[in-house]
């Protein structure tokens, strides 16, 4: 019971906006959009995460359409070190029912 | 570094062996977490703690038999395992309520071979 879609992998040139989208059109009300990546032979890592309003941090931005029905994530100025899989998910309960999917293998290349 | 320490990084057992995971978390959370991760498939969550209780078994086979005797330590004690169990189990920890809650912390993980 997949609760979002995202295109398996993309590829973005150092230096430049990585755009990651994610499509949760079946989203509750009360459900957060959250997003972690895991860098290879690493545990994931938390990026972000928000409710309707966008959101900002050191690592990234969330955009979140009015709707809510989809997200992109925005690394602004890639680096090598962004090569990972990028997870998107949607829940209500916090950290305790967080349910990985295949995610975005983002490649950045030199 | 993300204040969750798990060892060992590498394990490799019998099917007839007995042995243990163990996590530890510096970060004063109060939820610990067991997620396995097999290869080209997604994270599974396998169990929840909170506060010590175990509040979530995601239909886990008994030969994974977890332990959390406080809020900033949990083992997984493994035996009889099969070679299909082989894989990366990532421990995570959390804070739940307020703002931090749906953060989680992992550590680097224990990867497993059962021959």
């Amino acid at each position: 019971d997949a609760k979002t879609t995202q295109p398996p992998s993309m590829d973005c040139a150092e230096g430049r906006a990585a755009n990651l989208p994610c499509n949760h059109s079946t989203i509750s009300g009360n459900e957060y959009v959250y997003w972690y990546r895991q860098i290879h032979s690493q545990g994931p890592q938390y990026i972000i995460h928000g409710l309707k309003n966008n959101e900002t941090n050191e690592m990234a931005s969330l955009i979140i359409t009015e709707d809510r029905k989809s997200s992109t994530l925005i690394l602004p100025h890639a680096t090598l070190r962004d090569t990972a899989v990028y997870y998107c998910i949607v829940s209500n309960q916090g950290a305790q029912k967080l349910v990985f999917g295949q995610g975005t293998r983002l490649t950045i290349n030199p | 570094e993300t204040g969750v320490t798990q060892t060992p990084r590498h394990l490799v057992m019998g099917m007839t062996n007995k042995k243990s995971l163990k996590c530890e978390q510096h970060l004063g959370h109060n939820a610990m977490y067991w997620y396995k991760q097999s290869a080209k498939k997604p994270l599974e969550l396998m169990f929840v703690y909170n506060f010590k209780e175990q509040t979530e078994n995601n239909s886990v086979p008994s030969r994974f038999s977890p332990e959390c005797p406080n809020s900033s330590h949990l083992f997984l004690h493994l035996h009889t395992l099969q070679p299909e169990d082989s894989a990366l189990y990532l421990c995570a920890s959390s804070q739940e309520g307020g703002r931090a809650a749906g953060e989680l912390f992992f550590g680097e993980g224990s990867r497993l071979t059962v021959l």
